[in-house]
């Protein structure tokens, strides 16, 4: 009965490929999101999604793609993959996209680039 | 620009000690200031928000406009307090929506 869960948990790949971050949530709200988490703890937005529409697109590179099939899922591909990109990876949801709504987080992806 | 400072990285007190986790801020617009914190091994989670003016396990916050600040504080600290905690904010109009984080402050409370 997992609210936000995210797969896979831990993610190793080798620099240059490609590989996707899945998210779902079972809680009907209608804005999801991903963030990205440095090795200094620094959580920082990079997308949200408001009912499949994309409505924050921080200065993320073009390799960076998210994937919203329906309200429920917002999933995250990432193309040529950097060591830079190495990171943990959060996604979350709120029931809508207004300043003062509660985010609900997975536990997140642990991408380690080698 | 919004920015948001949490000068301390870790911050360490015995059990039953008050405890004070500051937060300042920057923005031009109205803010809402938030806490979130992560217990190990758990998710990252809303202790509480300035808006609802609550205290949730012990702990307050008040939002000080005049000195940017949004200090989260405990009179009597227990070990299960030991967390990494968040400092959030977001306003309206083009930030709806987006949150900005501090970079954490790691509490120990020790027994």
């Amino acid at each position: 009965d997992t609210a936000v869960s995210q797969t896979p948990k831990y993610l190793v790949t080798q620099m240059g490929n490609d590989k996707s971050i899945k998210c779902e949530q079972n809680l009907g709200h209608d804005t999801m999101y991903w963030y990205k988490q440095d090795s200094k703890k620094f959580l920082k937005i990079m997308f949200s999604y408001n009912n499949k529409e994309l409505i924050i697109n921080e200065t993320v590179p073009n390799r960076f793609s998210p994937k919203s099939p329906d309200k429920a899922h917002l999933n995250l591909h990432i193309n040529s993959l950097e060591l830079g990109d190495s990171a943990v990876y959060f996604c979350a949801s709120s029931q809508r996209a207004q300043s003062n709504e509660k985010l609900f987080f997975g536990s997140g992806t642990q991408l380690s680039v080698l | 620009a919004q920015r948001v400072t949490q000068p301390e990285k870790l911050l360490s007190v015995f059990k039953g000690a008050p405890v004070e986790l500051k937060c300042n801020y920057s923005y031009s617009g109205s803010p809402e200031l938030f806490w979130y914190v992560q217990y190990s091994r758990q998710r990252l989670q809303l202790l509480l928000r300035h808006i609802s003016r609550e205290s949730i396990k012990g702990f307050t916050a008040d939002l000080n406009k005049g000195e940017t600040s949004f200090h989260l504080k405990k009179p009597f600290a227990q070990e299960e307090d030991s967390a990494m905690y968040y400092c959030a904010l977001t306003g309206r109009g083009s930030t709806l929506g987006r949150l900005y984080f501090g970079r954490g402050t790691q509490l120990t409370v020790w027994p």
